[in-house]
């Protein structure tokens, strides 16, 4: 079964910091991974994927991704931290059997701090 | 609409009551998922719809779980003898079509509590 781990419950990170959020997956066949952030109250909005090719994927709001198959990883990453970056973030895969449906992990809440 | 819809946004119900949650999904997307999330947990599958069709229920925790979309449109999540446990918030997720590569639309959601 497809399944994703975020190793850390809470990350806490100095605005203008580079951040990482932790993603590693287990997969039969390919990796499809997804991050998703949720702010309070909000729906889950993407914020990026990996299906193939570059080991870097760039999205929205500045965040990128590093695919790594040796480390079976997938951290999230930025540059520079900004106040309005904290939020609950998911590392999801697809599961393509059937419904082709999203599993997430159980979640990291971001703290970046003025 | 210009997203996914849910309501209602907030839902308190007493143990054993009977509980029915909307999804008005973006118009002509052909897909549908509820998702179940638990306080400090990420969100879990329940249930998909492809048009009218329940193609996969798999993740429903119990049969007092009950999704229907009749029209293939608008879908309701019903919870029948609603039960502490039940406490969550439901997610509403829709997709343009049947492939993953679509992306999928998630609604905000509608928090239940079971007092």
């Amino acid at each position: 079964a497809q399944s994703v781990a975020q190793p850390e419950d809470q990350v806490n990170v100095a605005e203008g910091n580079p951040l990482t959020v932790k993603c590693t997956y287990s997969v039969s066949g390919n990796p499809y991974l997804f991050w998703y952030v949720q702010y309070p109250n909000r729906g889950l909005q993407f914020l990026l994927k990996y299906i193939t090719g570059d080991n870097l994927v760039k999205g929205s709001y500045g965040f990128e991704a590093e695919f790594n198959k040796s480390q079976t990883s997938f951290h999230l990453k930025k540059p520079s931290a900004l106040v309005s970056d904290s939020a609950l973030y998911f590392c999801a895969v697809i599961d393509v059997q059937g419904a082709q449906k999203l599993v997430f992990g159980q979640g990291t809440r971001l703290t970046i701090n003025p | 609409g210009a997203g996914v819809s849910q309501s209602p946004r907030y839902k308190v119900a007493k143990r054993g009551q009977d509980v029915a949650l909307r999804c008005d999904p973006i118009s002509g997307h052909v897909s549908l998922f509820w998702y179940q999330q638990a306080l400090g947990q990420g969100p879990e599958f329940l249930t998909y719809f492809q048009n009218e069709a329940q193609l996969d229920k798999s993740g429903l925790p119990s049969d007092r779980f009950f999704a229907e979309r009749p029209e293939g449109s608008v879908s309701t999540l019903k919870i029948q003898r609603t039960q502490q446990e039940d406490s969550a918030v439901y997610l509403c997720a829709s997709s343009l079509g049947g492939d993953w590569r679509y992306g999928y639309t998630f609604g905000s959601g509608t928090r239940l509590t079971v007092v």
